[in-house]
């Protein structure tokens, strides 16, 4: 069964630092998501991406997050300079925008110390 | 931004009990959504609802979509103790690029 995959699962960087958080969605989906879940918390929206740009962000997506599509099947999300607070598990999402039942990936737990 | 109310904030059942949680809004949505997400894993999609008033069964579990577009429920029958875990509601509004609003969530404990 098709799945969305995401590498690192995690990943632990210092203040002020650049991450890339790195994933393929599934092959035949079109719409694309990260969402962030601090420890403890519910699952939150960052950002949608459909047709090579972003579609949609939320007002925690600011500055110093990035999305793109370097190729046919990956999707990254960078944060420029990380801050204690962007430590947190990222989801990827993925949907094909026909049935709009989004399918999660396994996440990546940030840790910014 | 939409807020979605989700209760109860945890239950602990015994092994074979029925549960229920639901997910309220002062909103409308399109569509909603049921996760289960096990600890340090990502959410994983247990039924999703498209119209209003409709009810869908996924095994043991029986989801319904209110007919106010505002609510819905998650009912599990004879728990066993692999459905520990965090119970998502996520709602879906038209034209919003399909993201997602969650609840915070119902964590289940089942007692063997």
């Amino acid at each position: 069964e098709p799945e969305v995959t995401q590498t690192p699962s995690h990943q632990v960087t210092q203040m002020g630092q650049e991450v890339i958080l790195r994933c393929v969605p599934i092959s035949n989906h079109l719409y694309f998501y990260w969402y962030r879940q601090i420890l403890g918390q519910k699952v939150e929206f960052l950002v949608s991406f459909y047709n090579n740009e972003i579609s949609e962000k939320s007002e925690i997506f600011d500055d110093q997050f990035s999305v793109e599509r370097p190729d046919g099947s990956n999707f990254t999300l960078k944060i420029r300079s990380t801050k204690l607070e962007d430590s947190a598990m990222y989801f990827c999402a993925s949907t094909d925008g026909l049935v709009n039942e989004q399918f999660f990936g396994p996440g990546t737990r940030l840790t910014v110390l | 931004g939409q807020q979605l109310n989700q209760s109860p904030q945890s239950m602990f059942i015994q092994e074979g009990e029925d549960v229920s949680m639901n997910c309220t809004s002062s909103s409308i949505f399109n569509t909603w959504l049921w996760y289960k997400q096990d600890p340090g894993e990502g959410p994983v999609l247990l039924i999703a609802l498209y119209k209003a008033g409709e009810l869908t069964s996924n095994g043991r579990l029986t989801a319904q979509f209110g007919i106010t577009r505002k609510d819905s429920f998650l009912n599990i029958s004879a728990s066993i103790p692999s459905d520990v875990g965090i119970y998502f509601c996520a709602g879906q509004l038209k034209g919003s690029n399909y993201k997602l609003t969650f609840g915070k969530g119902t964590l289940l404990t089942v007692n063997p």
